[in-house]
């Protein structure tokens, strides 16, 4: 069965920084992208970025472009999304996602349970 | 912000057939791209409902259905029960955003 398990909920300090985590397991980690997925309170669904654990090659949405850094360790089958300076804005919970690619079309076929990260003085 | 447009809310009785439409543009639903719909139930994640436009995965009731022409496309609900509130969304790819993989504004399905 596939699993993508993420690390917990977090509070941080705006200008803090901060690395959650997304562990895959049942199947190899290796052959899909993991995208992460931002939805903030009350909102909907926003793709941020994804990341290929073969290579580590990575690809961000525009609206997150330079805001948010995502990452790969193929050797612990974990995907990472970090920020250098947290905003109050970047309130939200964060998902990871395994994407499926089959001829046109592209899709979320498992998702994580979710990280809460909550960013206030 | 979203790409798709989906209306916000719809709503129906138990037993009643709900639809849900995505309007997208030529350069993602329009251009080829397949679309997949998704289901939040309150306080989970996202699940996978409909992927290639019709297609359910293991475990998905034949209640739900999917559907694509054009520009647009259509997440239809048949007999609809209690446990189907939730919000739903759809997702395509657009070529036109450096290669984006963009969601619907999502719409939040009432039995009444």
């Amino acid at each position: 069965e596939v699993q993508l398990v993420q690390s917990g909920a977090e509070v941080k300090k705006p200008g803090e920084s901060l690395k959650i985590s997304c562990k895959g397991s049942g199947y190899i980690f290796n052959t899909n992208w993991i995208g992460w997925v931002r939805q903030m309170p009350g909102k909907g669904l926003e793709w941020m970025g994804i990341v290929y654990p073969h290579d580590s090659n990575t690809r961000y949405s525009p609206s997150f472009q330079g805001q948010v850094t995502i990452s790969a360790d193929k050797s612990i089958s974990t995907a990472y999304l970090q920020w250098s300076g947290l905003k109050a804005s970047d309130t939200a919970m964060y998902y990871c996602v395994r994407l499926n690619i089959v001829a046109t079309n592209y899709y979320f076929d498992n998702w994580g349970q979710g990280t809460l990260v909550t960013v206030s003085s | 912000q979203s790409v798709l447009t989906q209306p916000p809310s719809v709503s129906g009785a138990p037993g009643q057939r709900v639809s849900i439409s995505c309007t997208g543009s030529s350069s993602n639903i329009g251009a080829g791209y397949d679309v997949q719909w998704y289901q939040q139930l309150p306080g989970t994640a996202p699940k996978l409902l409909i992927y290639g436009n019709n297609n359910r995965p293991s475990g998905v009731p034949d209640r739900f259905s999917g559907s694509k022409s054009g520009t647009s496309a259509s997440l239809a609900i048949t007999g609809l029960q209690a446990e189907d509130e939730a919000d739903y969304y759809c997702q395509s790819y657009d070529s036109s955003l450096s290669g984006s993989y963009v969601f619907g504004t999502g719409t939040k399905v009432t039995v009444l």
